[in-house]
């Protein structure tokens, strides 16, 4: 069966930064793409960016540009997220998702179990 | 950047109620609309993609229509396990973005 699993929690200062990672199983790594979607305390659902898992390529959201980073390990079936220059908005549950296609804008069917990074002085 | 909204942000209802709930994307998306479900301390779950594809394993009392900017996720008879939150999202253009989520508690 199909299978994401996240690192566990971080704390990190601001300015400092996070990278999570995203096992997966189940499944032909480089046949999808991986979503990361964050989800504040309390608050909605935040779309971060997609990787190819194919082919490496990224879509970032534009907010994050310049600050977030999303990789493939294909040896391992690993996607990565590092987010750099954290700040206490920053602070949320970081989710990786893979969706029922290759491309973007494939609904998202498969999530992991989601990894909180709270950014605190 | 599309946005879409879901009226309305939460309701009550009692089990074997017919639940409604909209989503309004700011421009016409086409058919790229999906529907989640969210409980509390667990990850989102596909529901309906594509509109009105119902996600394999979803039971057949949730269905998904509309087209263009105006959409609707329409639980048929609320059970006791539907009580959560529901976010539509767009993935016709990036950035990929979601509703604010209604929330449906129990009456």
């Amino acid at each position: 069966q199909v299978q994401l699993v996240q690192s566990g929690a971080e704390v990190k200062k601001p300015g400092a930064s996070v990278k999570v990672s995203c096992k997966a199983s189940g499944y032909t790594f480089n046949s999808y793409g991986i979503n990361w979607v964050r989800q504040a305390p309390g608050q909605g659902l935040e779309w971060m960016g997609w990787i190819s898992a194919y082919t490496g390529n990224t879509i970032y959201a534009q907010k994050l540009q310049g600050r977030v980073t999303m990789t493939t390990d294909t040896s391992t079936s690993t996607a990565y997220m590092e987010v750099r220059s954290l700040r206490s908005d920053d602070t949320a549950v970081y989710y990786c998702a893979r969706g029922l296609r290759l491309d973007y804008a494939a609904p998202f069917h498969y999530w992991g179990q989601g990894t909180l990074v709270t950014v605190s002085s | 950047d599309i946005q879409v909204t879901q009226s309305p942000s939460s309701l009550s209802a009692s089990v074997g109620d017919r639940v409604t709930i909209t989503c309004r994307a700011t421009q016409s998306i086409t058919s790229f609309l999906n529907w989640y479900q969210q409980k509390p301390g667990k990850a989102p779950k596909l529901l309906i993609y594509a509109a009105s594809n119902l996600q394999s394993g979803v039971p057949s009392r949730f269905s998904g229509s509309g087209s263009g900017t105006d959409f609707t996720l329409t639980i048929g008879s609320l059970q006791p396990e539907d009580f959560a939150t529901y976010y539509c999202q767009q993935s016709y253009s990036t950035p990929l973005t979601f509703g604010q989520g209604t929330k449906v508690e129990i009456k």
